[in-house]
């Protein structure tokens, strides 16, 4: 079936520290990809997404690169900032189907 | 209004009660998703609604679910019978199109007791 895994959390890490947060994905056909960001209080918002092998989404300072090949979609960030801790979750969607995929979330914490 | 509106935003009902959750897209979009977030699931499609085609109903955990979409725009999604298990933040989202950015709304937390 298809299928999103992510690493555990909670991730912890002081300000400035880099940042991955693994996604590797199962999928039948060729998915696109998501992170989207729940910050506390807040709803679930998309932070990047990438449609095809190789594509790179960024958005402000994070990357995620769509490899194929491992069938991952890593989140990185060179330098988190206390405003970076929320919750992140990984997501696919399957060409015809538009429904998300979710996996479980990483809690990211950035201490001062 | 500028983004998806869910009402209400917190709902706490008895076991066997049926209860009523709204959404509210962003207007203009044509697609219309229902998601649920629990402890024990992470979060998961229920439905979605595109159109004037029939809804994609494949996520829905029972016949005690269901959703409409009147007039294209505002969508309920109703629980009939609630059960403990039914214990969620039930999230909604809209996009311009299908396989558009999907918006997601604030979510209604349903505690069953």
């Amino acid at each position: 079936g298809n299928s999103v895994t992510q690493m555990e959390g909670p991730v912890t890490l002081s300000e400035e520290a880099f940042l991955t947060i693994n996604c590797t994905y199962t999928a039948t056909g060729y998915p696109s990809l998501f992170w989207y960001v729940q910050y506390p209080g807040e709803g679930l918002q998309l932070l990047l997404k990438a449609t095809k092998a190789d594509d790179k989404g960024s958005n402000k300072g994070f990357e995620a690169t769509y490899r194929k090949e491992t069938t991952s979609f890593h989140l990185e960030k060179g330098s988190v900032q206390v405003s970076d801790s929320a919750v992140y979750f990984c997501a696919l969607s399957l060409p015809n189907t538009d429904k998300l995929i979710f996996g479980t979330g990483t809690r990211l914490q950035v201490f001062p | 209004g500028a983004g998806v509106s869910q009402s209400p935003s917190n709902k706490v009902t008895e076991k066997g009660k049926d209860v009523e959750l709204r959404c509210d897209p962003i207007s203009g979009h044509t697609a219309l998703y229902w998601y649920r977030q629990s402890l024990g699931q992470g979060l998961e499609f229920l439905i979605y609604f595109q159109g004037n085609s029939a809804p994609d109903k494949s996520g829905l955990p029972s016949d005690r679910f269901s959703a409409e979409r009147t007039g294209g725009s505002v969508s309920t999604l109703t629980i009939q019978r609630t059960q403990q298990e039914d214990s969620a933040v039930y999230l909604c989202a809209s996009s311009l199109e299908p396989s558009g950015t999907q918006y997601f709304g604030p979510g209604t937390r349903l505690l069953v007791l």
